[in-house]
């Protein structure tokens, strides 16, 4: 089973700051790994899929890059309304499904 | 433009079943290209996904799960349902529902891209 880390647990970041998340997979993934925002109370979003495509409505301020076992999420300069938790996601052929990161919370410093 | 709801009693006793439906409404269940999922987040902590199932009825489950779930589709409804037996409090989460965009289950690209709002199962005696 393949494991992601998520790095940094919490990130203290202003608005106009620019944030980097990093995900490490336990083994290569290909480029089929997929982000999420979750703010408190609410479902989680798609950002971001296959690793560096943008989800629909997403603005171009969020990018994602790498491939293999080494991911980032960057945001280009922060929006209030950007500051949430976010997740990591890789998609496993065998067994099929899905797994998690345990999550970075970023937070408003 | 499509939206997911989550129904289902909020409180469930220890070794019984926790039953949830999914309503999917502004489209329908029946297109090829979709799985639809569950996805839970116990209280304070981060995401697990349950499983999967498409318009055929095919499914695939979590490991971790997979001796006590079960998931059905009713097309003509566009809904689709979840069953966890023997529930203990380590089942307490918030459980979503979700579209995965993914056309087999073996594939290797697949994501979730319209969740529901998620509903808060407690299992308590």
């Amino acid at each position: 089973e393949v494991v992601l880390t998520q790095s940094p647990g919490t990130l203290s970041l202003s608005p106009g700051d620019r944030a980097t998340l990093s995900c490490r997979a336990s083994q290569s993934v290909d480029s089929y790994l997929a982000w999420y925002q979750q703010k408190p109370g609410q479902a989680p979003r798609l950002v971001i899929y296959n690793a560096s495509n943008r989800a629909t409505g997403i603005p171009a301020r969020f990018s994602g890059s790498g491939s293999g076992t080494d991911f980032t999420l960057t945001i280009s300069s922060l929006d209030p309304e950007d500051f949430a938790v976010y997740y990591c996601q890789q998609r496993s052929t065998w067994p099929p499904g899905y797994t998690f990161g345990q999550g970075t919370k970023l937070e408003i410093k | 433009q499509m939206q997911l709801q989550e129904s289902g009693p909020g409180l469930v006793k220890p070794s019984e079943t926790l039953s949830l439906t999914c309503n999917v409404s502004g489209g329908s269940t029946s297109t090829s290209g979709y799985y639809w999922g569950w996805v839970r987040q116990p209280p304070g902590k981060g995401l697990e996904w349950i499983g999967g199932i498409n318009y055929s009825g095919s499914t695939y489950f979590n490991p971790s799960l997979k001796s006590r779930v079960s998931m059905s589709i009713d097309t003509s409804k566009n809904q689709f349902f979840l069953k966890v037996t023997s529930v203990t409090a380590a089942d307490t989460a918030l459980y979503f529902c979700a579209r995965e965009v993914l056309y087999t289950y073996y594939d290797s690209s697949g994501y979730q891209d319209l969740w529901g709002r998620g509903t808060l199962v407690t299992v308590s005696s």
